[in-house]
């Protein structure tokens, strides 16, 4: 089945530094890459999402990159504020195949002030 | 619609009681999803319903634990005989398997403290 590796567990970045957030999956079949944002108490909310048929995807101060040929995808903030503080998970689906999404364990990001 | 609800919101029980959790998905999302996250790690699938059928089951999901959706709308999540190594954040979650769009909706959780 699909693995999710995520790095680094814990990112702390000044406010308004950049950050960015790195993922390998094993399952070539794999074509569906979402991002979540889980602050504390809250579940998990998607905040940005690729295909594989795009290599890049932005939305304001976010974006991803996917390279499928070495299974890699990064998440990418900018301008970070403190309210970009959270656990951030990256997560693989082989959508259309009716399959779940499995996820990273997860990246504590600390936006210091 | 406000989202993906679950009831309890925080659970304390004695090992070896039984417990059910409650989830009421977006209204007209079809898929429904269960995950168990404990602390400091990502959320693990455990199983997903399509309307009223259980599709898929992890391994994860011993004897132990059913889950039901009767009618295509809310489903339960029972834990039999709880163990102290249950204790975790069970998340519900539903998505629209149509569309295009597959992003999954998740409701706050469920805690569970097996003492």
């Amino acid at each position: 089945g699909e693995n999710v590796e995520q790095h680094p567990s814990t990112l702390s970045v000044q406010e308004g530094d950049s950050a960015v957030i790195k993922c390998t999956y094993s399952d070539s079949a794999s074509n569906y890459f979402p991002w979540y944002k889980q602050e504390l108490g809250k579940g998990p909310q998607l905040i940005i999402d690729i295909r594989s048929n795009v290599g890049e995807k932005k939305d304001q101060r976010i974006a991803v990159t996917l390279n499928k040929t070495a299974k890699h995808f990064s998440l990418h903030i900018t301008e970070t504020q403190p309210e970009d503080s959270a656990v951030y998970f990256c997560a693989a689906s082989r959508m259309n195949r009716d399959d779940k999404i499995i996820f990273g364990k997860g990246t504590r990001l600390h936006i210091l002030p | 619609d406000t989202g993906v609800s679950q009831d309890p919101r925080h659970k304390i029980t004695k090992r070896g009681q039984n417990v059910t959790f409650r989830c009421d998905p977006i209204s007209e999302h079809n898929r429904l999803y269960w995950y168990r996250q404990t602390l400091g790690q990502g959320p693990e699938f455990l199983t997903y319903f399509q309307n009223e059928a259980q599709l898929e089951k992890s391994r994860l999901l011993s004897d132990r634990f059913s889950a039901e959706r009767p009618k295509g709308s809310f489903s339960t999540l029972e834990i039999q005989r709880t163990e102290q190594g249950d204790s975790a954040m069970y998340l519900c979650a539903s998505s629209l398997s149509q569309g295009g769009n597959y992003g999954y909706t998740f409701g706050s959780g469920t805690r569970l403290t097996v003492v």
